[in-house]
C-alpha cells in the first residue's frame, strides 16, 4: 500500500520560503507524476504544480513565479518551495500521486494526510 | 482556466434516499473529470475518475456520468457513512481546477 507523508515546518514567516517534503513508501516513485494541492477556507482545493519523476514540471501559472517542485528518487520523495508566502498561503498543502491512467491522463490516487502551514509573524 | 461549478453547494438528505449532485466545466473536458469524497480531517479519496470509472473498492451505490460540460454523481441509496463532502475536479487540462464542493449534511 502507497503512502505519501508531508513533512516541514508549520509556521512560516511572511516574505519567506515554505518549503515541505513528501517522503512515499509502499511504492516506488519512478514511473509516476506527484502534485501537490493545497486547500483553504477561502480558496478550497487549489492544484499546485506536478513533477514527473524524471523532474519534468508543469506548474499553476498562478503561483509560478515563487514556485519549485523538485524530486529526489534516490530518497523516494519530492519537495515544494514556495517563496515570498503571504497570509494567503496559509493552508493545508496535501502531496498526491497521479497513478491512475486514463488515455492521455493520470489521475489522483493517493494522497498525503496533510499538513497545515501557517504563515504569519 | 476551465471553471468547475456544482450544485448544489450544500443538501440535507436521509438514509436510504438518492442523491444527485451536478459539476458543470466552463468549457468543453470530455471525460477527464472525477469525483472525490471528503470526511472532515481527511484527505480527499477517489470515488470516480473518467467520469464514469468506479475507483476498485468504492461501493457500487456510487455512479457518475456525463461528457462535455455537464457531470453528475450519484448515490443510489445513501449510507450514514457517505455524510461528507464532495468535489468534483477536471483533468483535462492545467491548471487542474476543483469544484467548490457539495456537502452532505444529516437532516
Amino acid at each position: 500500500q502507497v503512502q505519501l507523508q508531508e513533512s516541514g515546518p508549520g509556521l512560516v514567516k511572511p516574505s519567506e520560503t515554505l518549503s515541505l517534503t513528501c517522503n512515499v513508501s509502499g511504492g516506488s516513485i519512478r514511473n509516476y507524476y506527484w502534485s501537490w494541492i493545497r486547500q483553504s477556507p477561502g480558496k478550497g482545493l487549489e492544484w499546485i504544480g506536478y513533477i514527473y519523476y524524471i523532474g519534468t514540471t508543469n506548474y499553476n501559472p498562478s503561483l509560478k513565479s515563487r514556485l519549485t517542485i523538485s524530486v529526489d528518487t534516490s530518497k523516494n520523495q519530492f519537495s515544494l518551495k514556495l517563496n515570498s508566502v503571504t497570509a494567503a498561503d496559509t493552508a493545508v498543502y496535501y502531496c498526491v500521486r497521479q497513478g491512475i491512467i486514463t488515455g492521455t491522463r493520470f489521475e489522483m490516487d493517493y494522497w498525503g494526510q496533510g499538513t497545515l502551514v501557517t504563515v504569519s509573524s | 482556466d476551465t471553471q468547475m461549478t456544482q450544485s448544489p453547494s450544500s443538501l440535507s438528505p436521509s438514509v436510504g434516499d438518492r442523491v444527485t449532485i451536478t459539476c458543470r466545466a466552463s468549457q468543453s473536458i470530455g471525460s477527464y473529470l472525477n469525483w472525490f469524497q471528503q470526511k472532515p480531517g481527511k484527505a480527499p479519496n477517489l470515488l470516480i475518475y473518467a467520469a464514469s470509472t468506479l475507483r476498485s473498492g468504492v461501493p457500487s451505490r456510487f455512479s457518475g456520468a456525463g461528457s462535455g460540460t455537464d457531470f453528475t454523481l450519484t448515490i443510489s441509496s445513501l449510507q450514514p457513512e457517505d455524510f461528507a463532502t464532495y468535489y468534483c475536479q477536471q483533468s483535462d487540462r492545467t491548471p487542474y481546477t476543483f469544484g467548490q464542493g457539495t456537502k452532505l449534511e444529516i437532516k
